[in-house]
């Protein structure tokens, strides 16, 4: 089974620019989530997607926003880049919401200069 | 927010010496989840293990173990004879609502050759 797959790997944007990240699950699964990994604030919980429902979201500003299709891939967007918002972009995905084991994808490494 | 705490931030051992990686959590639940995930330097997440609470049997997955204690509120991982591909950073993670999970700041684990 192929595992969970985000593009692009590797974004450099600028600020004030947006940005749009993808994420597939492994097949079958249907909850996505999206997690922020910085040196300094570590990994942080963006949002979480199950049937195209978002069902959490953490304490983001409004610019972080989601979706998720009905074949279970997610996007992410941030609009009106800052310069803390370089970071890695982890997405997870479980078959179920709640407790479950979440399978992470590579992550997009994102540099705003 | 219920926090992990991971005291740890860096562990440097020989080849083939124990070690322990110490997690405590805080939770107001009575049923809960608990998760260790290892980030090897390519990024990716890898999941380890997940224990409920209702268990509090120790665990042992080949060279991997983990001692769960209420009592204390720890969940502790300990590699026996380590070796060097064991160098990573290792997280402990619960989950809040759905798949959200709050992570520990990670312990940065290197076996020395």
């Amino acid at each position: 089974k192929a595992g969970v797959t985000q593009t692009p790997r590797y974004l450099i944007k600028t600020r004030g620019q947006q940005v749009t990240l993808s994420c597939s699950p492994i097949s079958g699964h249907r909850s996505v989530s999206w997690y922020q990994q910085t040196p300094g604030q570590g990994l942080q919980f963006l949002f979480e997607y199950f049937s195209e429902t978002q069902r959490n979201k953490g304490n983001f500003p409004g610019r972080f926003s989601g979706r998720q299709f009905s074949n279970s891939r997610s996007e992410m967007n941030v609009s009106t880049l800052e310069l803390g918002d370089s970071a890695l972009y982890l997405c997870a995905s479980s078959l179920e919401t709640g407790n479950n084991e979440q399978f992470f994808g590579p992550g997009t490494r994102l540099t705003v200069l | 927010a219920q926090k992990v705490t991971q005291a740890q931030t860096e562990i440097s051992v020989v080849e083939k010496e124990d070690v322990t990686l110490d997690c405590v959590y805080e939770t107001r639940d009575t049923t809960y989840y608990l998760f260790w995930y290892k980030q090897p330097p390519s990024g990716e997440l890898v999941f380890l293990i997940r224990r409920n609470s209702f268990d509090e049997q120790n665990e042992i997955s080949g060279r991997y173990s983990w001692n769960f204690q209420k009592s204390t509120s720890s969940f502790n991982f300990t590699i026996t004879a380590s070796q060097v591909v064991d160098s990573a950073v290792y997280f402990c993670a619960r989950p809040n609502t759905g798949n959200q999970f709050y992570f520990g700041t990670g312990t940065s684990l290197t076996v020395i050759p």
